[in-house]
């Protein structure tokens, strides 16, 4: 079946580290993404892995991916108040149709 | 800003009513996917066009339907609108056709009275 799955809230301090995770179903997926959604806004790409990758690094953001487990995470470094959005999680489906399938969305907040 | 056009940002209509809503995708991108968003489902694939074609359909009713035309803009029909309807409506267009980056527009978001 083709399903993402996330947490539906996350809450960190200032200044710590962020991690939103995601489970996928499909195991023919080629790429996996992270979005983000600030409030009254359209969703913004933030990065996105191919499935032969195992990490990737941008900036303060880290992506992992366990293609055994089908696991997938965002790990935020020094989270900031403008960090505060809804990240979406989804993979691309190839092996029959060209879909892109999006997770519930975790609501990231943030603590001073 | 994106790139992507999205019209109109905000529509009321009633229920049994039909809509469309309409989509410029980012010059040179050639696939365009629709998706709603309502608070307790997410982000629902509906349907995804490349350059004219349908490539992918996901949980789209029977009561809509899209197509992508030859200047490549695409227009989402929702018809005998139904109050469980009301949702954001997004628009994405990636110059892939399959996978790639999708680039958002900002949504039309339809209430249904």
């Amino acid at each position: 079946g083709e399903d993402v799955e996330q947490s539906l809230f996350l809450s960190v301090r200032e200044g710590d580290s962020s991690v939103i995770n995601c489970t996928y179903t499909d195991s023919s997926s080629t790429y996996l993404y992270w979005y983000k959604q600030e409030p009254g806004a359209g969703l913004q790409l933030l990065t996105y892995i191919f499935s032969n990758m195992d990490m990737k690094q941008d900036q303060r953001l880290t992506v992992l991916l366990n293609k055994k487990d089908k696991h997938l995470s965002l790990r935020i470094a020094d989270t900031q108040t403008g960090d505060s959005a809804i990240y979406f999680c989804a993979e691309s489906i190839d092996s029959s149709a060209s879909k892109i399938i999006f997770g519930s969305g975790t609501r990231l907040s943030i603590r001073p | 800003d994106s790139g992507v056009t999205q019209t109109p940002k905000h529509l009321i209509t009633a229920t049994g009513q039909r809509v469309t809503l309409r989509c410029s995708p980012r010059s040179g991108d050639l696939s365009v996917y629709w998706y709603q968003q309502s608070l307790d489902q997410g982000l629902q694939f509906l349907i995804h066009y490349y350059n004219g074609e349908e490539r992918a359909k996901g949980n789209i009713l029977e009561r809509f339907s899209a197509q992508q035309f030859p200047d490549l803009h695409s227009e989402l029909n929702l018809s005998s609108l139904e109050l469980g309807d009301s949702a954001l409506y997004f628009c994405a267009s990636s110059v892939k056709s399959r996978g790639g980056e999708l680039f958002f527009g900002e949504g039309s978001r339809l209430t249904v009275l």
